[in-house]
């Protein structure tokens, strides 16, 4: 069965870091585009962030409201995917889900998303 | 790219005919999908390429549209598709998400 499970969430002053964790199954990570998207609570669905696969190069690409915060990385030996929050501030109060494109293309969709990490920033 | 879904509340009958519409700020061809959200839920994906309904989604679901604006219409409402649905763009960085529209029972 394809799927995802998020990690790593909690209670975070503002300023602080987090780490979330994304472990994938029954696909391989590394031949995939991953993604991940937040909900603030009440709200829409955002973008956060891409990781492009192993054959383009693990490149990645940000939302501008977090670009310079946040970094996507991940490790293939664990099939897991990364996102290391820095800087936190109120507003990145969120579940923070992360999902697969299959289709490493333009046109692609989000075909299988994680249960969600919660991550709360408030002193 | 700003994508703008009408109505954003929509109170409809099981049995009723509903289509919500997705508007693109510029065109995006037909690289649009569509997903449906129950409270407490992640996402799930309905419709990708903007017509092509996903394996497992009921029949009753259908998009269609290109350019810039897109339909999402569910033939005949049942009692478990009360949820809020969202479209998203994958043309061009950022990717983003319409503002979401939920469906109620009248």
């Amino acid at each position: 069965e394809v799927q995802v499970v998020e990690s790593g969430g909690g209670l975070v002053q503002p300023g602080g870091s987090l780490r979330l964790s994304c472990a994938a199954s029954g696909f391989s990570l590394s031949d995939h585009y991953m993604d991940w998207v937040r909900q603030a609570p009440g709200r829409g669905l955002e973008w956060v962030g891409r990781s492009r696969n192993k054959a383009n190069s693990y490149t990645t690409e940000y939302a501008a409201s977090v670009k310079g915060r946040f970094t996507i990385s991940r490790d293939d030996s664990k099939n897991s995917l990364y996102l290391q929050m820095n800087s936190l501030n109120i507003e990145d109060t969120a579940v923070y889900y992360c999902a697969r494109d299959p289709t490493a293309d333009w046109g692609g969709y989000f075909d299988c998303w994680g249960q969600g990490a919660l991550v709360t920033v408030s002193s | 790219i700003q994508l703008t879904q009408s109505p954003s509340f929509l109170s409809a009958s099981v049995g009723d005919k509903v289509t919500i519409t997705c508007r693109a700020s510029q065109a995006i061809n037909n690289y649009l999908a569509w997903y449906q959200q129950k409270p407490g839920k992640a996402p799930k994906l309905l419709i990708s390429a903007a017509s092509t309904l996903q394996s497992g989604v009921p029949s009753r679901f259908s998009g269609s549209g290109s350019g810039t604006e897109f339909t999402l219409t569910i033939s005949s409402l049942q009692p478990e598709d009360f949820a809020t649905y969202y479209c998203q763009h994958l043309h061009s960085y950022p990717i983003t998400f319409g503002q979401g529209t939920r469906l109620e029972i009248k």
